[in-house]
């Protein structure tokens, strides 16, 4: 079946302008996280939601960062006022409830402030 | 709170040689461990997974045991290859923090012909 899929999968914006990455899940899967992967480094978690349940936003660098999530579907991700700071690449995972399920990631949004 | 340690890299290996690649973990309850596998230009993927102590994951020759003595979960391959080249992340994740994944830092490898 179908995989996470991320949109945009580039983005070029300029210093203070807004942003908005969409992250489609795999149908049925509960839980929905989004990190941040900066050049050559590892994975910064962001937020992570999990079905109705408050999400977890505990890794969101700012308060110019946000997410909602649509019920058990889709996802978007906001920052505002963009800094070059923010450039990196956006990745998006999907899982099933229950432990030891796996994680299941997106291709990602790469984005480079000017 | 509940966190993954992981070799640093990065990894310079010639082709055929054995690969381990070490991650420990903390963890409050029986976490599930996994490797994930990123190649150049590419998503992370999963690389094999173990659901309870003693548990061996497997996958494309690479081995990893859930070692609860040793809060270990080794990633291990006898015979490495060009195609390897990577960086490998070490995952935990746990009912105990509602399914919240862990991350290592990631070790990368390059194999060297």
């Amino acid at each position: 079946g179908a995989g996470v899929s991320q949109s945009p999968s580039n983005k070029v914006t300029e210093k203070g302008k807004d942003v908005e990455l969409r992250c489609d899940p795999i149908s049925g899967h509960t839980a929905l996280y989004w990190y941040r992967q900066r050049l050559g480094q590892g994975l910064e978690f962001l937020i992570y939601f999990q079905g109705n349940s408050a999400p977890d936003k505990s890794g969101l660098p700012s308060d110019r960062f946000s997410a909602e999530r649509t019920g058990e579907s889709v996802s978007t991700l906001t920052i505002q006022r963009t800094q070059q700071e923010d450039s990196a690449v956006y990745l998006c995972a999907s899982s099933p409830t229950g432990p030891g399920r796996t994680q299941y990631f997106g291709p990602g949004t790469r984005l480079l402030v000017l | 709170g509940d966190s993954v340690t992981q070799m640093e890299g990065p990894v310079t290996l010639s082709e055929e040689a054995f690969l381990t690649i070490n991650c420990t973990y903390t963890a409050t309850g029986y976490p599930s461990l996994f490797w994930y596998v990123q190649y150049p230009g590419e998503g992370l993927q999963l690389l094999l997974k173990a659901t309870k102590a003693d548990d061996k994951g497997s996958n494309k020759g690479f081995e990893a045991t859930y070692r609860k003595e040793t809060t270990s979960f080794h990633l291990e391959k006898g015979s490495v290859q060009v195609s390897d080249s990577a960086v490998y992340f070490c995952a935990l994740s746990s009912a105990n923090t509602g399914n919240q994944f862990y991350f290592g830092t990631g070790t990368s490898l390059t194999v060297i012909p």
